[in-house]
């Protein structure tokens, strides 16, 4: 069964830091891009970050560029988001997806798994 | 405001044939396949269709998607009451090089 854990989360002060990690199994993780999406709360989905199978191709959304990193390690079968100087505005539930299809297919993806969330606040 | 536009609410009857719209532009929806995504409250999003019109393995038929030029849509047919929820549409955008949702539609069955 594949299977997405999401860990991390909890809160933190504006300007600090916090990794995220998530934990797969059931598939070839190093064949497949994996995603982070957000969802305030009460509020839609905002996407956040890819990285490829490889690691070679990463993407940031414009609202975390700069201040987030996706990384992630193929060999414990773990992806990351690495947060740092995080904003109020970045509180919310933050969910690890896989990719539908082996490969880094761009625009012909889907998100086919998602882990169940992990919720981060950022406050003082 | 989110790239791709969906109205806030849709509702029906059970046994009713409802859509849901998702409009975007040339750089998104105009030039990429469209998903869509169910989610329930407090739960995480479940792929609903991919690539237009594709249903995943365990999806009802009930469900179906279309695309037209820069518009695609959700059809839900004998809507039943466990099909309310939230349900969002999402794309690549060619001009951000990213992915982009859309706001959420919340579907009530009346």
């Amino acid at each position: 069964e594949v299977q997405l854990v999401e860990s991390g989360g909890g809160l933190v002060q504006p300007g600090g830091s916090l990794r995220l990690s998530c934990s797969a199994s059931g598939f070839t993780f190093r064949s497949y891009t994996m995603h982070w999406v957000r969802q305030a709360p009460g509020k839609g989905l905002e996407y956040v970050s890819l990285i490829s199978g490889s690691g070679g191709t990463t993407y940031y959304a414009d609202s975390v560029k700069g201040r987030f990193t996706i990384s992630r390690d193929n060999s414990k079968n773990t992806l990351y988001l690495q947060m740092s100087s995080p904003r109020p505005e970045d509180t919310a539930v933050y969910y690890c997806v896989k990719s539908y299809s082996p490969g880094f297919q761009g625009g012909r993806d889907a998100f086919e798994i998602w882990g169940q969330g992990t919720m981060v606040t950022v406050s003082s | 405001q989110s790239v791709l536009t969906q109205p806030p609410s849709a509702s029906g009857t059970p046994g009713q044939r409802v859509t849901i719209s998702c409009s975007g532009s040339s750089s998104n929806i105009g030039s990429n396949t469209v998903n869509w995504y169910q989610q329930f409250p407090g739960t995480a999003p479940k792929l609903l269709i991919f690539s237009n019109n594709q249903r995943p393995s365990g999806v009802p038929d009930r469900f179906s998607g279309s695309k037209s030029g820069t518009s695609a849509s959700l059809a839900i047919s004998g809507l039943q009451s466990e099909d309310e929820t939230d349900y969002y549409c999402a794309a690549w955008d060619d001009s951000l090089s990213g992915w982009v949702f859309g706001g959420g539609t919340k579907l009530t069955v009346l």
